[in-house]
């Protein structure tokens, strides 16, 4: 399976600054998703990122908020703007191809003070 | 629409005990199942996944799970539980939408394991 690295793997900002999450995978896949996991909860999905279209956002998130950027087959980043503590969650990035299942980076620990 | 519940939040057994962690789904069409599991400061990991075929589903770490239809479960399970099982596992359905694939999570279920 790919492998999958996140930076950081963990941040503590201040509230109103932005903060942008990479996510580099060493080989090309077709899928890229990032997620938020808020403390003691699951996982929801933020958006799907495909390589050279906009991201497609899920209910809940927009753009403004949550920008993406895929460059790339190998690369995105997640970018989370103008912080509130109510941000401080686990940022994942996985990746897919095909059918194939997704897996999952180590994530991004964000505390807001 | 799809949906996961996880009964229990919370499921605590003795080392070498059988671990059963639960999982139904709703789906109006043949689901694509998974189990991940993410241990702490760590992102998720797949257990095993059904897709389909044999409805008994074996994975890493020796844990296995079933399909059953007519249930509408797929519930995870393990023979003899070890120390290092201590995780939190997630069940997963997979849909499609917007001409992709994407993940509904249930809400999770924290094992521990204790001597």
């Amino acid at each position: 399976s790919a492998v999958i690295s996140q930076k950081p793997s963990r941040d503590i900002c201040q509230r109103g600054t932005s903060l942008t999450i990479q996510c580099q995978v060493d080989s090309q896949v077709t899928m890229m998703f990032w997620y938020r996991q808020q403390p003691g909860q699951s996982l929801t999905l933020i958006a799907t990122a495909n390589q050279g279209s906009e991201a497609t956002y899920e209910s809940g998130f927009v753009i403004d908020k949550f920008p993406i950027s895929r460059p790339n087959l190998t690369f995105s980043t997640l970018t989370v703007s103008n912080m509130s503590p109510e941000d401080s969650s686990i940022y994942l990035c996985s990746v897919a191809g095909g059918n194939q299942p997704q897996h999952f980076g180590d994530g991004t620990r964000l505390s807001i003070l | 629409a799809q949906s996961v519940t996880q009964l229990g939040s919370h499921v605590s057994v003795s080392e070498g005990a059988l671990v059963l962690l639960r999982c139904n789904y709703s789906s109006s069409v043949p689901p694509y199942l998974f189990w991940y599991v993410q241990y702490p400061n760590q992102g998720l990991q797949l257990l095993l996944k059904y897709t389909t075929g044999a409805t008994l589903v074996k994975g890493i770490n020796g844990f296995e799970a079933e399909f059953k239809k007519s249930e509408t479960s797929f519930h995870l399970t393990k023979p003899s539980a070890h120390m290092s099982d201590a995780a939190e596992y997630f069940c997963a359905v997979s849909v499609v939408s917007g001409g992709y694939n994407k993940l509904i999570f249930g809400a999770g279920t924290r094992l521990a394991v204790h001597p």
